[in-house]
């Protein structure tokens, strides 16, 4: 089992709609929590971190966790064709490591 | 403040060669995480060094190593190239202070190629 596993897509969306990205993890001692956006020929940049159960809302974008589950989410409102990219969820143990998912791929059709 | 630098951006080798590849973290920061991006792999972890200490490490082969010096920046280094060698390297930055509590920032990376 992977520590980190995410649907590899592509998640095709329309424009203006509600894409749903999701991910789950095999450490429960996991703390926290994060989603990165890469852009094709790009580095990884930051989108959320969350540490706690719940949502947390940032402009278009929620993060949710659930740790009795162990999954985490990544809702992108009204998206626009500029949203298309790989989503990464990385999630940091109490020892530090950082371990990535494969990502995601979005795409959003005008 | 500066970015997370890596050098070199580009680099070509022959299998059986070696190679190093160098990192420059933010200013301040003492974590540096190294990273192998391949298209069918995704980010996958080789290691982290916090205070020129290896704090964590990954699933890969000995030939893979690194290490920090006293001013954070890190050096990872590949013996004995493999074709599978080929992938884009990142380095990650953070603070430190807290076990991962902390984002990571990334640098442009090291592109790779073993022929």
């Amino acid at each position: 089992q992977k520590e980190v596993e995410q649907n590899s897509g592509p998640l095709s969306v329309p424009e203006g709609a509600i894409a749903s990205l999701n991910c789950t993890y095999s450490d429960r001692g996991s703390q926290s929590f994060f989603w990165y956006r890469q852009y094709s020929g790009k580095s990884p940049e930051l989108i959320m971190f969350i540490y706690s159960n719940g949502d947390k809302e940032d402009g278009r974008f929620t993060a949710q966790l659930n740790k009795a589950s162990q999954y985490v989410s990544l809702l992108i409102r009204d998206s626009q064709p500029s949203d298309s990219a790989t989503y990464l969820c990385a999630v940091s143990s109490n020892t530090g490591k950082l371990i990535f998912g494969q990502g995601t791929t979005l795409q959003v059709k005008p | 403040k500066a970015g997370v630098t890596q050098t070199p951006r580009y680099l070509i080798k022959t299998r059986g060669q070696q190679v190093t590849l160098s990192c420059s973290p933010i200013s301040g920061h003492r974590s540096v995480s190294w990273y192998q991006q391949t298209p069918g792999q995704g980010l996958q972890f080789l290691f982290e060094y916090f205070s020129e200490t290896q704090r964590n490490k990954g699933n890969f082969p000995g030939r893979f190593s690194g290490r920090q010096f006293s001013n954070s920046r890190s050096e990872m280094n590949v013996s004995t190239l493999e074709l599978g060698d080929s992938a884009l390297y990142l380095c990650a930055s953070r603070p430190g202070q807290g076990f991962g509590s902390t984002e990571a920032f990334f640098g442009q990376g090291t592109r790779l190629t073993v022929v």
